[in-house]
């Protein structure tokens, strides 16, 4: 089955700085690669995704880069804010979501003032 | 505020009893999904139903067992739990098996 790495388990960046979290995937069949945040009692929050036939998406300050062949994909944060602290999560699929998707194990962010 | 409704959102329940996990959507989506998720972990997949038919089951024990009354609704009955069941129980939904989820804010669930 698949197996997602993620790193680093914790970063911490000063406000207005950027964010880089990465993530590594097994298995060249999957094919959807989505992000989730998730604040302290509350559900995972879909942030961003892409495709694998995509190698790149912004939206706002945030964006998504995919390397097929290396099987990873990266999270950038810009200018971050106080409000950007929480845990994120990347996870990958086949088929977008029919087989489940698979975590990396998070990345708990903080966005020091 | 997450479109995907789940209730109760705390519930403490003793190994004998039997209770129900219920989450709601409106969105029209056809997919939906029971996740379970312990302390510093990812979810991790329980169910998926697709289009009302349980689809995947991921060889979850028999004391949990979903059900899709129809295409907005999901419940997961909870029977003879033990102690190392407890965790935050998410549902997720997404408009066809190829779209993406969406997650409700999860029920808290402490079994004693």
């Amino acid at each position: 089955g698949e197996n997602v790495e993620q790193h680093p388990s914790t970063l911490s960046v000063q406000e207005g700085d950027s964010a880089v979290i990465k993530c590594t995937y097994s298995d060249s069949a999957s094919n959807y690669f989505p992000w989730y945040k998730q604040e302290l009692g509350k559900g995972p929050q879909l942030i961003i995704d892409i495709r694998s036939n995509v190698g790149e998406k912004k939206d706002q300050r945030i964006a998504v880069t995919l390397n097929k062949t290396a099987k990873h994909f990266s999270l950038h944060i810009t200018e971050t804010q106080p409000e950007d602290s929480a845990v994120y999560f990347c996870a990958a699929s086949t088929a977008g979501g029919a087989d489940g998707l698979t975590f990396g194990k998070g990345t708990h962010l903080i966005i020091q003032p | 505020d997450t479109e995907v409704t789940q209730t109760p959102k705390h519930l403490v329940m003793g190994m004998t009893n039997k209770k129900s996990l219920k989450c709601e959507q409106h969105m029209g989506h056809r997919a939906m999904y029971w996740y379970k998720q312990k302390a510093k972990k990812p979810p991790e997949l329980m169910f998926v139903y697709s289009y009302e038919k349980l689809s995947i089951n991921e060889s979850v024990p028999s004391r949990f067992s979903p059900e899709c009354p129809n295409s907005s609704l999901l419940n997961l009955h909870l029977h003879a739990l033990q102690p190392e069941d407890s965790a935050l129980y998410l549902c997720a939904s997404s408009q066809d098996p190829d779209s993406p989820l969406h997650f409700g804010n999860g029920t808290r669930l402490t079994v004693t």
